[in-house]
Formats: C-alpha cells, structure tokens, sequence
C-alpha cells in the first residue's frame, strides 16, 4: 500500500499562472481533505470531499478549487496564483466515522514569485 | 465553534528527561481528540488519539496523553526524551469526521 501520495512534491509558479495539485490514496476511504500548511498557523482546511463526485468549501476555500471524479483521486486547483498561496498543501483521507483519523500526504512544495 | 490552543510553540528538553507539551481545546460537542508528529520536510503521523473511551491514551514511541475534561486539556507526554523525537507536534480537536481543527505546532527540541 502505498498509501496517501501526492503529485507534484514542489512547484514554483509566477503570479497569475494555473497549475492543478494530484492527490491519490489507495485505502479506499471515503473522505479526503486538502490542507495548507504556514508557519505558526499549522494546518488549515481548503476543501474536502466526502464522497465520489461530492467537494465542500473549509476554512480558506478563496482561490483553490478541486474536483473528485474517482474516489481515489482528489484534485487541488489554483486557477490564478498569487504569492499569498505560497505554501506547504498536504492532502489526506480518512474513513467516514467521526472518530477515525486522517492519514496524510507528503506534501507539496509551492512557491509563487 | 471548535478550536484548539498549543501553549507552547517551542519546547526544548535534554534527552532522558521528560516531555510535556501542553494543549488546551474547546468543543461544543463530546470531541475526538488527536497528537499528530511531523519530522523535518515529511507529512503528519499520528501519535495517539482519544475516542471517548479510556481518559489516558497510549500511542506510539512511548508518548502518552490525558484527556481532563474539567480542564479542557490533553497534554501530550513522554517519560524520557529521545533525539529522535525532535519534531513539530500539533494537537487536533474533531467533532465531526471533516471538521478537523489544529492547533498552531509546538515545536520540540532534544538536547543532547
């Protein structure tokens, strides 16, 4: 099991450009989550999905869109980056009860000059 | 509104003497409540999480926490540092299963 994996590891972009983030878990979870993660803020919530086909906005939605055709795949989308979105992504799923923890990514990389 | 306050952001210890790393949470609901680590450029691990079941959880690496709810708190502990267990540790706080609040990182320091 390769477990929850992330496409691509870093990325640098110039403002305004597009670039979509591939997220890929092989457990068969029901829900996955798209993070961002900035220093002393840890980790906040972008989008989620809780099943094929369904997304719901988080805490800091504004910029990012995402799209989960496949149950296994989860994508993350800046459609006009901005230096504000300079940041560590990190996806993760998890099974749908309440009390199950996420499993999660290594982690994305992005710079935008 | 859930959330979840990391009292320290940093923590440094000598190895062989004890960790504490402090976390204070506030919920609406009976919370699910997590430890996760994070080393140097890798992703979160989980270390132990508390499911309303027994008050004191045992996770990985010899960590164990304290759910008080008349403190609202669920301090994170180690009896003997390891270098090892330098990293950035963030206490989670859950009430649904897509509702995942973290708290700001404590990072902790092993001195040799």
């Amino acid at each position: 099991n390769a477990g929850v994996t992330q496409t691509p590891k870093f990325r640098v972009l110039k403002t305004g450009q597009s670039m979509t983030l591939l997220c890929a878990q092989d457990m068969n979870h029901e829900y996955m989550y798209w993070y961002r993660q900035d220093p002393g803020m840890g980790l906040r919530l972008i989008h989620y999905s809780v099943g094929e086909g369904t997304t719901a906005k988080g805490e800091v939605p504004d910029g990012y869109n995402v799209s989960r055709l496949k149950k296994q795949n989860f994508l993350l989308g800046l459609e006009s980056a901005a230096p504000s979105q300079t940041s560590v992504y990190f996806c993760a799923s998890s099974y749908r009860a309440v009390y199950n923890e996420q499993f999660f990514g290594p982690g994305t990389r992005l710079t935008v000059l | 509104a859930q959330s979840v306050t990391q009292l320290d952001s940093h923590v440094s210890v000598s190895e062989g003497t004890p960790v504490l790393l402090r976390c204070n949470y506030s919920s609406s609901y009976s919370p699910s409540l997590f430890w996760y680590v994070q080393h140097p450029n890798k992703g979160l691990q989980l270390l132990l999480k508390y499911t309303s079941a027994a008050t004191l959880v045992k996770g990985i690496n010899g960590f164990e926490a304290e759910f008080k709810k008349s403190e609202t708190s669920f301090h994170l502990t180690k009896p003997s540092a390891h270098m090892s267990d330098a990293a950035e540790y963030f206490c989670v706080v859950s009430d649904r299963a897509q509702d995942m609040r973290f708290g700001a990182g404590t990072r902790l320091t092993v001195k040799p």
